[in-house]
């Protein structure tokens, strides 16, 4: 069955600094990939997907993916980090025609004013 | 027009009583998701439906029963409920290949 693996449970940055969030991905088929957001008290919202096609994908608040089937990565970034961006990061992957979807153990982004 | 709703948000009662969950979804998907999210974060999915078939069936106490009337409904009843329960459940659904949507969790709180 498919798995992630996210590298660092809690990353801390400054506002303005870039966030690099880790995400390794385990399938023996081409996979599908995501990263969602979740707020404090809230569900899980997604930012973005990578399926097929371009290996960069941006997502919602100027966060961007890029799918390295070398590296069976799918990091997330963000050049500069806003206040508003503290959060639980979760990396997600599923396989086509398999409708289990696996979560990382999640990251908890901290912004430093 | 809440895509996926999940009732109560909040539910606290005590040892070895029963309860349920109740999930709605309108966005028309065939497949519904129920989550367990634990004090450290971690999402663990439980159950599974397709067009009201249940598909995913991970290792869960079978104290936990999931039903699923139709396609826009899936709810989870427990039983006997134990200390360990306590955590936040999440519904979910998708269609395909799509991103998962989620609804707003339920907060089972066990005394």
């Amino acid at each position: 069955a498919q798995s992630v693996t996210q590298l660092g449970s809690h990353v801390s940055v400054s506002e303005g600094a870039l966030v690099l969030l880790r995400c390794n991905y385990s399938s023996s088929v081409p996979p599908y990939l995501f990263w969602y957001v979740q707020y404090p008290n809230q569900g899980l919202q997604l930012l973005l997907k990578y399926t097929t096609g371009a290996t960069l994908v941006k997502g919602i608040n100027g966060f961007e993916a890029e799918f390295k089937k070398s590296e069976t990565s799918f990091h997330l970034t963000k050049p500069s980090a806003h206040m508003s961006d503290a959060a639980e990061y979760f990396c997600a992957v599923s396989v086509g025609g398999n409708n289990d979807m696996r979560f990382g153990a999640g990251t908890r982004l901290t912004v430093k004013p | 027009d809440t895509a996926v709703s999940q009732t109560p948000k909040y539910l606290v009662t005590q040892m070895g009583n029963d309860k349920s969950i109740k999930c709605e979804q309108n966005l028309g998907h065939d497949t519904m998701y129920w989550y367990k999210q634990d004090s450290k974060k971690f999402l663990k999915i439980m159950f599974s439906y397709n067009n009201k078939e249940l598909i995913i069936n991970e290792t869960v106490p079978n104290r936990f029963s999931p039903k699923s009337p139709d396609k826009a409904h899936l709810n989870l009843h427990i039983n006997s409920l134990e200390l360990g329960d306590s955590a936040v459940y999440f519904c979910a659904s998708r269609q395909g290949n799509s991103p998962l949507h989620f609804g707003n969790g339920t907060r089972l709180t066990v005394t």
